[in-house]
């Protein structure tokens, strides 16, 4: 199984609402991600999780909140969003955070969250 | 901080035609990653350059590592439709965790 999956596909929420995000890969992978992408834009990185701990969070407003409950699943938990958070949400995952042989940091990624928030 | 600049940002090419797009860092990679992005669909890692000086081919695509490990470009020769689609290159630096995506070169071919 080499995939990362991704749900919902896609999500409209309103701006008082509370809603999640998941994402599941079984490939034993030890690092997870978080990323925003807008349109015509690159991946933007908001959170790493390197075996299940918090290592990186780009100063993501607290609105965003990441959890990992175990090493094949990472959550990402939205409240009170703001129009412009709509974006696709995705989700990545590689053998281990850093480069510490090769291919250990290649991202495979999920299909994406694509988010509307009105 | 880190970047990766990448140029251009788009190209349109007749079917038949190369393509290249270029990656700076302003500081050494340890490695440079590139992705594919289909329209409407999500980044898919293409390959990972490590060494310096490294040539890496995938059939008519062509990748390559500066020597200084600072520049990398992916070169396509005989574009098709297939190509079509947005083309990143990511750099790693010296943070776990990080990889220093560039802005992406949206590549258009027609037939």
């Amino acid at each position: 199984d080499t995939e990362v999956t991704q749900t919902p596909k896609h999500l409209v929420m309103g701006m008082t609402n509370k809603k999640s995000l998941k994402c599941e890969q079984h490939m034993g992978h030890r690092a997870m991600y978080w990323y925003k992408q807008k349109a015509k834009k690159p991946p933007e990185l908001m959170f790493v999780y390197s075996y299940e701990k918090l290592s990186i969070n780009e100063s993501v407003p607290s609105r965003f909140s990441p959890e990992c409950p175990n090493s094949s699943l990472l959550n990402l938990h939205l409240h009170a969003l703001q129009p412009e958070d709509s974006a696709l949400y995705l989700c990545a995952s590689s053998q281990a955070p850093g480069f510490s042989r090769p291919g250990a940091n290649v991202l495979t990624f999920g299909a994406g969250s694509r988010l509307t928030v009105l | 901080g880190q970047q990766v600049m990448q140029i251009p940002q788009y190209q349109h090419v007749q079917e038949g035609e190369d393509f290249t797009t270029y990656c700076n860092s302003s500081t050494t990679l340890s490695n440079i990653q590139w992705y594919k992005q289909r329209p409407g669909g999500h980044p898919v890692f293409l390959i990972q350059l490590v060494k310096s000086g490294e040539v890496k081919k995938q059939k008519r695509l062509t990748f390559q590592f500066g020597e200084a490990k600072k520049n990398s470009s992916l070169h396509i020769t005989a574009t098709q439709t297939t190509d079509v689609g947005t083309y990143f290159c990511a750099g790693g630096g010296s943070t776990l965790g990080r990889l220093y995506f560039g802005r992406g070169t949206q590549l258009t071919v027609w037939p």
